[in-house]
Formats: C-alpha cells, structure tokens, sequence
C-alpha cells in the first residue's frame, strides 16, 4: 500500500523550532519529487516546499523563505521540514505529499513539480 | 507568483445537478492545472491532472477543461460523496493553489 505518513508536529513558542518529518512506503520514495502543504484551521490548501528527486532543487513559498528547509533522505524513504523562527502564523495542519511527475519527465524535460497524487493524514502544528 | 482565482467561493446544490467551478489563472499556465477534492477532515484528493486527465480511481462524472488562463471542473450529476471543498492548483511554475470552492446541500 502506498503510504505518507508524517511526525513531528506539536505545540511550540514563537521563535522556536521544530522538525517534520514523513515516512514514506509502498512506492519508490527516490523516483519522485515531494512537498509540503498546510492548512491553517478553517483556512484553504498552502503550498509550503517542495523537493526534487536528488534534492537538486528545493522552493519554497515567499511565507516561509529563510525560515524553513526542506530535506530528503533517499535511503530512508524519508522527507523532512526543519521550521526555524516559528510564527502564531505558521499554525496548520502539515501534509506531506508526492509528486506525480515520473522520474524520466524530470529527467528529459527538466520539469521537477506536477500534480500531487499520495497525500499523508498530516500532523498539527501549533505556534503559541 | 502566478495567482489562482476560484469562482465561486462556494455554492448549494441538489444530488443529481450539474455543477460547474472555474478556476481562472493571473498568466498562462499553458495545460499545467489539477483539481482536488477535500471532504472535511481528510487530506485532499487528486480529482484531475493536466487540466482534463482524470486520475486513476475517479468517478468519470468528473471533467476538467481549459488551458492557458481559464479552467473548468464539471461534476455531471452530483453525488451525496460529492459535498466537499475543491481547490484548483497550477504546476506550471512553483505550485500554487486556489482559495477553494466548497460544495453544499441545497
């Protein structure tokens, strides 16, 4: 079974850090590229970050720029969202979610980021 | 950033209409537009990619048109599973998605 599950969310101070992180399974996890979403309570779907196959590239939305990184462990089927300088704002529900553009698109196209198909339940952030 | 604009923000409709939701784009996105389905809380669902592929598993009820600025999701006869926000999302740069488009009981 295709799987996304996340970890790592909890209640934190503004200011202070915290790491997600999303295990992967039921796919090969390095063919892909993948990415963060959030939902603030009550509020629509905001793209976060997103990362290459070979974490060639890493983007991130204008919201969270300079504050969070994005990192990928291959060998651990493993994403991962280091989020520094926490903000009230920063509050949401964190998705993790893989990309469905196939390796060889990247590869002779150089298109890194499409649709997201798998989708993890998400872990709550809260900044307070 | 290229801005998505959904229209309308939500609406009310009967099991069995015809409902339509537009998604429009701030620039040209060429064919690079999914739709989503989200029913309340569960993590969002991949209805279409490429603007008018429907993806594996989706109820064929579902339709996406459009390309360059303005899109469209059709659902040809609502279903009672159908009541559920959607959200449009262009890949055409770095991801971006719509504000949403919530679908009630009439």
């Amino acid at each position: 079974e295709v799987q996304l599950v996340e970890s790592g969310g909890g209640l934190v101070q503004p200011g202070r850090s915290l790491r997600l992180s999303c295990a992967a399974s039921g796919f090969t996890f390095g063919d892909n590229a993948m990415h963060w979403v959030r939902q603030a309570p009550g509020k629509g779907l905001e793209w976060v970050s997103g990362i290459s196959w070979n974490s060639g590239s890493r983007d991130y939305a204008d919201s969270v720029k300079g504050r969070f990184t994005i990192s990928r462990d291959n060998a651990k089927n493993s994403l991962y969202l280091q989020m520094n300088s926490l903000r009230p704002e920063d509050t949401a529900l964190y998705y993790c979610a893989k990309d469905i553009i196939p390796l060889m698109t990247t590869v002779t196209t150089g298109r890194e980021y499409d649709a997201f198909d798998i989708w993890g339940q998400g872990t709550m952030v809260t900044v307070s | 950033d290229i801005q998505m604009t959904q229209s309308p923000s939500s609406l009310s409709a009967s099991v069995g209409d015809r409902v339509t939701i537009t998604c429009r784009a701030s620039q040209s996105i060429s064919s690079y537009l999914n739709w989503y389905q989200q029913r309340p809380g569960k993590a969002p669902k991949l209805l279409i990619y490429a603007a008018s592929s429907l993806q594996s598993g989706v109820p064929s009820r579902f339709s996406g048109s459009g390309s360059g600025t303005d899109f469209t999701l059709t659902i040809s006869s609502l279903q009672p599973e159908d009541f559920a926000t959607y959200y449009c999302q262009q890949s055409f740069t770095t991801p971006h998605f719509g504000g949403g488009t919530k679908v009630e009981i009439k």
